[in-house]
């Protein structure tokens, strides 16, 4: 299976600061990498993905890249806000290829915007 | 459409025992999926399905079995449960080609 290591574990930004977060992933067949944003006590939420025909994808202001021959993918968020104060999981197909046939997960950012 | 659902929300079992955690799905997804989260970690892929009477085990697979009888349901057995088993439980389904995967709310699991 998929191994994705995800960094940092905490990160802490100014409200209205931009916030990076990095994985990179194992097997040079996976096509599909989503990003999930989980609050305390829910589920996870899809925030945006790319497949691997594309570098970047932006959805106002969260945008992913994605770099195949280092196999990492980032996920930066613009203009923090309070909201977005949450725990933030990459994944990858946890099966050669994509999605369908499950994810495995990074451990997880936890996000802190300070006020 | 309720999406999917899990039951129960919470649930206590002793080292031993046995239970089933239900999921549903309304969406007519033929994909299924059940993770485990544990404190501070990321989800962990123990079984799916791609269709009613087929079933694949993840990366977590040891002390699980489920069926798929339906389209509908994935039921997840615990047989003999152990500490080791206390995490939060998610189901989830898709319906490829697309992969994004759609979340129950998940059961919260405590052995002691």
């Amino acid at each position: 299976g998929e191994n994705v290591e995800q960094h940092p574990s905490t990160l802490s930004v100014q409200e209205g600061d931009s916030a990076v977060i990095k994985c990179t992933y194992s097997d040079s067949a996976s096509n599909y990498f989503p990003w999930y944003k989980q609050e305390l006590g829910k589920r996870p939420q899809l925030i945006i993905d790319i497949r691997s025909n594309v570098g970047e994808k932006k959805d106002q202001r969260i945008a992913v890249t994605l770099n195949k021959t280092a196999k990492h993918f980032s996920l930066h968020i613009t203009e923090t806000q309070p909201e977005d104060s949450a725990v933030y999981f990459c994944a990858a197909p946890y099966y050669s290829g994509g999605g369908a046939d499950g994810l495995t997960f990074g451990k997880g950012t936890h996000l802190i915007i300070q006020p | 459409n309720a999406g999917v659902t899990q039951t129960p929300k919470f649930r206590i079992l002793k080292i031993g025992q046995s239970m089933t955690l239900q999921c549903t799905q309304d969406m007519n997804h033929n994909y299924m999926y059940w993770y485990r989260q544990d404190p501070g970690m990321g989800l962990k892929l123990i079984y799916y399905s791609v269709g009613a009477g087929i079933t694949d085990k993840g990366e977590v697979p040891n002390g699980y079995n489920v069926s798929r009888s339906t389209t509908e349901d994935f039921p997840l057995r615990l047989e003999l449960a152990a500490p080791s088993q206390t995490s939060v439980y998610f189901c989830a389904s898709t319906l490829p080609p697309a992969d994004t995967q759609y979340f129950g709310p998940g059961t919260r699991l405590t052995v002691l």
